[in-house]
């Protein structure tokens, strides 16, 4: 089973500013199949971003995801107010699918 | 649009059954995996279980594997998780998601599932 750790547990900016999310793997994501997911109180989660690094429909271009093999990285270019929620990576390159423990975006 | 819409969530207790299901539209139902993914309260999300388009494959995460079994009937565009031997561990709020591939795309909005005594 694929582990993944995500860092930092929570991170507080402000509006406006860069947000750097960490997803790491115990071993290489095959395909580098690496999802991000945003997760807001009583929303569905959302697709953020698939592949490592391809968004999903509809997904604003201040989102991107970077990596590859074990180390991915989702980054907020500019943080707008909606985007305060918690952030998810998971691998579905093998079975057991696996979700990170998540990371949480609070405003400062 | 697609649509994802759960149901049979509830009270169970623990060692009880309870089926949950997921009416899909919006989509060539089975043209697509789909997957069942909980969040218990205050925890991550959690993968459960996939199966394929026509049926013909499943997986389920070892912590449910032998007591949750997920299904579909592609003439309803329904996806169903039948959970047996509930534990108290296993409340949760439980999504139906569309999939590509393995990939989990499209979520509805949940279903609670307690498991109390």
């Amino acid at each position: 089973e694929i582990v993944l750790t995500q860092s930092p547990g929570t991170l507080s900016l402000s509006p406006g500013e860069r947000a750097t999310l960490s997803c790491r793997a115990s071993q290489s994501v095959g395909s580098n199949y690496l999802a991000w997911y945003q997760l807001k109180p009583g929303q569905a989660p959302r697709l953020l971003i698939f592949g490592a690094s391809s968004r999903a429909t509809g997904i604003p271009d201040r989102f991107s995801g970077s990596g590859s093999g074990t180390d991915f990285t989702l980054t907020i270019s500019r943080l707008e107010p909606e985007d305060f929620a918690v952030y998810y990576c998971m691998q579905y390159g093998s079975t057991p699918l696996t979700f990170g423990p998540g990371t949480k975006v609070d405003i400062k | 649009e697609v649509q994802l819409v759960e149901s049979g969530g509830g009270v169970v207790q623990p060692g009880g059954s309870l089926r949950l299901s997921c009416a899909a539209s919006g989509f060539t139902f089975d043209d697509y995996a789909m997957h069942w993914v909980r969040q218990a309260p205050g925890k991550g999300l959690e993968w459960v279980s996939l199966i394929s388009g026509d049926g013909g494959w499943t997986y389920h995460a070892d912590s449910v594997k032998g007591r949750f079994t997920i299904s579909r009937d592609n003439s309803k565009n329904s996806l169903y998780l039948q959970m047996n031997s509930l534990r108290t561990e296993d409340t949760a709020l439980y999504y139906c998601a569309k999939g590509r591939q393995w990939l989990v795309h499209c979520w509805g909005q949940g279903t609670l599932v307690t498991v109390s005594s």
